[in-house]
């Protein structure tokens, strides 16, 4: 298994633009979460689905993010329109049954 | 509010010397505590946990319910220590995972 993959690696937008990130999770899954990475708040929890149904988005910054999970192997997480406080370090992670979290490599998102 | 707190965002320790990565929680019910590092160029990881009471590459870390806290421990830091590492809260039952902001640890030759 290549584990959790995310795509893109990096993104560089302009301010306005819409962003779209997605998630693979690791088959048998169940639970995933979205989590973005700054240096001043660490890891904020975004959302988190369990059977591709939405959980908690209470994490969600404000309306212009949002997220899906159409089945159970893929998610995606936009944010329309862009703006440069949303640059970070996008993260998608799948829990096993035993607790633990795997997590993508991260999306890299850059608004000018 | 803030369930996870990590008080230092940045640590360094000598090698040989102790290390302790301090995480204090907050939390009404009975949470499952973990500590995930995240080394160069490398994904996010599971450390350990406080269930499984092991110790993963010499470091160790112990709940202590009545101080809240879950604070990381290695008797003598090694080179290949250094990394970012994040204190995690999962809810029970609840499976929301809450990670601290992280603490940047540092171990100089």
């Amino acid at each position: 298994d290549a584990g959790v993959i995310q795509s893109p690696r990096h993104e560089v937008t302009e301010m306005g633009q819409e962003v779209t990130l997605r998630c693979k999770p690791i088959s048998g899954h169940n639970s995933l979460f979205w989590y973005r990475q700054t240096m001043m708040r660490g890891l904020e929890l975004l959302i988190y689905f369990n059977n591709n149904v939405p959980i908690d988005d209470s994490g969600m910054p404000e309306d212009r993010f949002s997220a899906k999970m159409p089945n159970a192997s893929f998610s995606t997480l936009k944010i329309q329109p862009s703006e440069p406080r949303d640059s970070a370090v996008y993260f998608c992670a799948s829990r096993s049954d035993t607790g633990e979290l795997f997590f993508g490599e991260g999306s890299r998102l850059t608004v000018l | 509010a803030q369930r996870v707190t990590q008080p230092e965002k940045l640590l360094s320790v000598f090698k040989g010397a102790p290390v302790e990565l301090k995480c204090n929680y907050s939390y009404s019910g009975s949470p499952e505590l973990f500590w995930y590092v995240q080394y160069s160029r490398q994904r996010l990881q599971l450390l350990l946990r406080h269930i499984s009471r092991e110790s993963i590459k010499g470091f160790t870390a112990d709940l202590n319910k009545g101080e809240t806290s879950f604070h990381l421990k290695k008797p003598f830091a090694q080179e290949e220590d250094s990394a970012m590492y994040y204190c995690a809260l999962e809810k029970y039952a609840g499976n929301q995972f809450y990670f601290g902001t992280g603490t940047s640890l540092t171990v100089i030759p």
